[in-house]
């Protein structure tokens, strides 16, 4: 079964500072690899994806993610954090091949920005 | 840009009474899902749902719970008989196959009395 570990649960940063949120998975393979963001009383928004190709993806809000296969993890990293960055992210697998693309999430990384 | 959206955002309820979460999810998407998020824990799968019948459920998903379609855009997540630990915000999701990306309402908070 594929599981997530996000070995931060809460990260404090000052604003302009850089960022790295951990993610390992377990899985057999290459699993399909997210990163979501949650705003208070907000829903998942989508920071990014993995599927295959290039081990480094960009997404929205100037995050990016590398894939690591040797050590199954998927970290991610924002070289400048805003204070509108403060939120709770959360990585994500997803099993190839199976049809109905069940996520499996880990326990959520919450960010505070210090000004 | 389309949203998916779920009513009602705070659902209060008496333990032992059905409650029915609803949204409407992006109009091409062929696969949908049910999430739930205890407070302070993980985003846990609870069931998905294409082609007008469950594809997978989880072990959360028991008897109590069911899920439709009815008119083809409104998905539904009933739960018969709430139980104190039903309280959570529930997601749902939707995607355009099994394996692209989903994308998630804004939940429901359920509190169970």
């Amino acid at each position: 079964a594929q599981s997530v570990t996000q070995p931060d649960i809460h990260i404090t940063v000052s604003e302009g500072a850089s960022l790295e949120l951990r993610c390992n998975y377990s899985y057999g393979a290459t699993p399909y690899l997210f990163w979501y963001v949650q705003s208070p009383g907000q829903g998942l928004q989508l920071l990014l994806k993995y599927f295959s190709g290039d081990t480094l993806v960009q997404g929205i809000k100037g995050f990016e993610a590398e894939f690591k296969r040797s050590q199954s993890s998927f970290n991610l990293r924002k070289p400048s954090v805003h204070w509108s960055d403060a939120a709770e992210y959360f990585c994500a697998v997803g099993a190839p091949g199976t049809s109905y693309g069940k996520l499996t999430f880990g326990q959520g990384t919450i960010l505070t920005v210090h000004p | 840009e389309p949203e998916v959206t779920q009513t009602p955002s705070h659902q209060v309820t008496q333990m032992g009474q059905e409650v029915i979460l609803r949204c409407v999810p992006i109009s091409n998407h062929l696969y949908f899902y049910w999430y739930r998020q205890i407070l302070g824990q993980k985003v846990e799968f609870l069931v998905s749902f294409y082609n007008n019948e469950i594809s997978e459920k989880s072990e959360i998903f028991d008897d109590q719970f069911s899920v439709e379609r009815p008119d083809g855009s409104n998905f539904t997540l009933k739960i018969r008989s709430t139980k104190l630990e039903d309280s959570a915000m529930y997601f749902c999701a939707g995607g355009g196959s099994g394996t692209d990306t989903q994308y998630f309402g804004p939940g429901t908070r359920l509190t169970v009395l």
